[in-house]
């Protein structure tokens, strides 16, 4: 079965530097997500994407975060400049479209601000 | 969005069938229930989703009350592999993004 897949699978960085977390959605997918969950909170919707644009953001989507499908496979989330709170699993996740169409996750990347 | 309640956690003992309750009564008539599930260190797995008549699929059936302010995810056979944070969430004619709105879920630990 195809699945969405996520590099790294931890990324170390320290406070301040930037930092691109990478997807890989699910090929013949046409909205893609990005959701985080700090460690023992909920899962969090950051950004949705469709059509080479961002369709909807939450509040924590602020003007530090971008997104960019690059290739046409490539599906990523760009932090400027990271803080401590950033540190999180961010989790990747695919669909046809639809509000009832599953959404498929990656394993996610744990993200660590030093 | 309409909120879901769920239990914080629950305890199931293997090879029985476990009833994971979730209330959201202020449902709206275009309201879908979706049931998503978290295995430890994984991503968010889609389980199962309904409008108004019960559902089954190989993971799991969904039981909705006929009212539609309460419905129960089913697990026919519980095994250690289901130990897992699940989640109720609504998903409504305003999410035309279809973003998904996580709560706490219900965890479920499961006995040998």
């Amino acid at each position: 079965e195809p699945e969405v897949t996520q590099t790294p699978s931890h990324q170390v960085t320290q406070m301040g530097q930037e930092v691109i977390l990478r997807c890989v959605p699910i090929s013949n997918h046409l909205y893609f997500y990005w959701y985080r969950q700090i460690l023992g909170q909920k899962v969090e919707f950051l950004v949705s994407f469709y059509n080479n644009e961002i369709s909807e953001k939450s509040e924590i989507f602020d003007d530090q975060f971008s997104v960019e499908r690059p290739d046409g496979s490539n599906f990523t989330l760009k932090i400027r400049s990271t803080k401590l709170e950033d540190s999180a699993m961010y989790f990747c996740a695919s669909n046809t479209g639809g509000r009832n169409q599953p959404q498929h996750f990656g394993d996610g990347t744990r993200l660590s601000i030093l | 969005d309409a909120k879901t309640t769920q239990p914080n956690s629950m305890e199931s003992n293997e090879e029985e069938p476990v009833h994971l309750p979730c209330n959201h009564s202020t449902i709206s008539g275009t309201d879908y229930i979706h049931w998503y599930r978290q295995l430890p260190s994984q991503g968010p797995e889609y389980v199962i989703h309904g409008l108004t008549s019960n559902v089954n699929n190989r993971m799991a059936s969904l039981a909705i009350a006929e009212d539609r302010k309460s419905s129960t995810l089913i697990l026919h056979r519980a095994t250690l592999r289901d130990a897992a944070v699940y989640y109720c969430i609504l998903r409504g004619h305003n999410n035309a993004g279809n973003m998904l709105t996580f709560g706490g879920g219900t965890r479920l630990m499961v006995k040998p």
